[in-house]
């Protein structure tokens, strides 16, 4: 059975904390992705990897870093947190047109 | 650039149909369903890739129009399972497996 983990379901931080997502899946996959997801506005690509330490940004990378140096795990870096990073964050991999996702973190800065 | 999924949200009976619309203002090379049940994670329905055809999963098909740049899911004789937020994701010629997802469409089945 196929498996997208992360490594918190909800996490709580201080504004100006540095904060670490993790995320590992066990597919093999080379294409690895992380997404907010807010109310009214869908699923919106941060970062995306193609490859081991390979990475692209998407529609909404500022204030986010990735990264990933094996290829079962990426990582969503929040250099320091800000209240309008509040947000699900999402993890997903695909080999190429399935994309599989995680359970999602639930991130409060406050 | 997002696509425009419409209608944002519909409420259904079980058993009556409903037709979600996604639509780009660029060219495309692919438009992926997903749908999002409260409190789950996305799952996959299906791909559609340009060409014009048509797919189905269940009771649940779409069509991609190549012309217009727009697809459109099919749910026929709904069930109360197929409650849930649906997403279109599109790809674009070079994008490289990157998906751009609409702000879904929120469908409720009722007994």
């Amino acid at each position: 059975d196929v498996k997208v983990t992360q490594s918190s379901r909800y996490l709580v931080k201080r504004t100006g904390e540095k904060v670490f997502l993790e995320c590992v899946q066990d597919m093999d996959h080379e294409n690895m992705f992380w997404y907010r997801q807010d109310p009214g506005l869908g699923l919106r690509l941060i970062y995306f990897s193609y490859d081991v330490k390979m990475k692209e940004k998407g529609d909404i990378p500022e204030g986010y870093s990735v990264s990933r140096e094996k290829k079962e795990r990426f990582s969503l870096i929040l250099e320091s947190a800000s209240t309008n990073q509040t947000s699900m964050y999402l993890c997903a991999s695909s080999k190429r047109d399935e994309q599989y996702f995680g359970p999602g973190t639930r991130l409060t800065v406050t | 650039q997002q696509p425009v999924q419409s209608p944002q949200a519909v409420i259904l009976r079980e058993g009556e149909d409903a037709v979600i619309n996604c639509s780009s203002s660029k060219a495309l090379y692919s438009v992926h369903w997903y749908r999002q049940k409260h409190g789950e994670a996305p799952v996959f329905l299906m791909i559609l890739l340009k060409g014009g055809e048509q797919k189905g999963h269940d009771k649940i098909s779409a069509s991609f129009n190549e012309k217009k740049q727009q697809s459109s899911l099919y749910l026929t004789a709904s069930q109360l399972s197929y409650s849930g937020t649906y997403f279109c994701g599109t790809e674009y010629p070079d994008s490289s497996y990157k998906l751009i997802f609409g702000s879904g469409t929120r469908l409720l089945v009722r007994p």
